[in-house]
């Protein structure tokens, strides 16, 4: 079935760097934009980054531009957010999500489990 | 930035009640929105998008109307598996804003 799965989150000092990954399986990976949304604990969803099914263009919050990098592996259908820079309002459930379908401008229909990354000293 | 807020921020209502959510966005959207509920420690889940169109699956006593920059979220008979808090997301443009959220709760 289709299926993500994140991996990768921990705890990290402020400033620290951290890199998440999400396997993806069950659907044709590279076909589909992928995203990252986070949730910090007790409050609502934040979108964080995009990447075309490509990679060709990627899309960031404002919150984390300049910080975190989206990218991706088709070959290895797997999907990565690179955080370096990490604050303690990066604190957050991390998940990934998939396009609901191939192109452009589609909701999330696909989310993963999540995965708990702690920025704390 | 286009921003995305709701009303109400919570609701209470019994068993049978339709309910409606609203979304508004801070300028025009077409009809790029969608609406997921997110039970408590549950992960997301799309049930409209295209501010009207049922995601598969999902129960018909949800629908979704609007267009532009305001936009419903209805259930037309609450059940108790409707705990949830409901957001809307704008989704054009390679911006995914959310909504901050209502709170669903029985009566």
């Amino acid at each position: 079935q289709v299926q993500l799965v994140e991996s990768g989150g921990g705890v990290v000092q402020p400033g620290g760097s951290l890199r998440l990954s999400c396997a993806a399986s069950g659907f044709t990976f590279s076909s589909y934009g992928m995203h990252w949304v986070r949730q910090a604990p007790g409050k609502g969803l934040e979108w964080v980054a995009f990447i075309r099914y490509d990679g060709s263009n990627k899309y960031y919050a404002d919150s984390v531009k300049g910080r975190f990098t989206i990218s991706r592996d088709n070959s290895k259908n797997t999907l990565y957010l690179q955080m370096n820079s990490l604050r303690a309002e990066d604190t957050a459930v991390y998940y990934c999500a998939k396009d609901l379908y191939s192109g452009y401008d589609w909701p999330f229909d696909i989310w993963g489990q999540g995965t708990m990354v702690t920025v704390s000293s | 930035d286009i921003q995305m807020t709701q009303s109400p921020s919570s609701l209470s209502a019994s068993v049978g009640d339709r309910v409606t959510i609203t979304c508004r966005a801070s300028q025009g959207i077409s009809n790029y929105l969608a609406w997921y509920q997110q039970k408590p420690g549950k992960v997301p889940k799309l049930l409209i998008y295209a501010a009207s169109t049922l995601q598969s699956g999902v129960p018909s006593r949800f629908s979704g109307s609007g267009s532009g920059t305001d936009f419903t979220l209805t259930i037309s008979s609450l059940q108790p598996e409707d705990v949830a808090t409901y957001y809307c997301q704008k989704y054009n443009s390679a911006l995914f804003t959310f909504g901050p959220g209502t709170k669903v709760d029985i009566k």
